[in-house]
């Protein structure tokens, strides 16, 4: 059965700081690794991820994916309050459906 | 959200009353889904449909139906509602290997 663990579940840092969430899994035959962020309503797209080792970056943001130590991890630094939301990470399987991480939940303090 | 409507956004149910969410797209994509997503749990897949008059189950698919009339159009209907269907309800539809998300429907069983 596949499996998605998203660490940690929650984290509270300071407007500034730099944050590193992490996605683990124990999942086979995916075809690419996605991030979302969600804010209040829907999840947003954030990076698609197929080849280990190369990292996607957009702004403040970068992605990248170790497909030999299965894990994924998004950075965000000089975080800002409109960042503060809950991250998903999800494996596409080439049927187009996503499973889902549980998510961690980011809050950055003025 | 690239075109992805759901009805209601808010309801209130009794235990065992039924009722239907609708979600309609104007992208006309093939792939429709419902998630949805609880605390600690994330998304997960109740349903989806690859075309017209095609549907297929889950992840979490009991207690739910669902119908694709027309290509635009997926109804999810629950037929008679639990305290353990509250929840939040996403459709969702793919483009280029992502997947855009309605607004959501908050359902809450009593």
């Amino acid at each position: 059965e596949d499996k998605v663990v998203q660490s940690p579940l929650s984290l509270v840092v300071h407007e500034g700081d730099t944050v590193t969430l992490n996605c683990s899994y124990e999942v086979t035959n995916f075809r690419s690794l996605l991030w979302y962020k969600q804010e209040k309503k829907a999840p947003t797209f954030l990076f698609m991820l197929t080849s280990s080792g190369i990292e996607k970056k957009s702004g403040r943001l970068s992605s990248i994916l170790d497909k030999k130590e299965l894990f994924s991890i998004l950075n965000i630094t000089a975080t800002q309050t409109g960042d503060s939301a809950i991250y998903l990470c999800a494996f596409s399987f080439g049927n187009e459906k996503l499973t889902f991480g549980t998510g961690t939940r980011l809050t950055i303090i003025p | 959200n690239a075109g992805v409507t759901q009805t209601p956004k808010f309801r209130v149910l009794k235990t065992g009353q039924s009722m239907t969410l609708l979600c309609a797209q104007d992208m006309n994509h093939e792939y429709m889904y419902w998630y949805r997503q609880d605390p600690g749990m994330g998304l997960r897949l109740i349903h989806y449909s690859v075309g017209e008059g095609t549907t297929a189950k889950g992840e979490v698919p009991d207690g739910y139906n669902v119908s694709r009339l027309k290509k635009q159009n997926f109804l999810l209907g629950l037929e008679s509602a639990a305290p353990s269907q509250t929840s939040v309800y996403f459709c969702a539809i793919t483009g280029a290997g992502e997947l855009f998300f309605g607004e959501g429907s908050r359902l809450t069983v009593l």
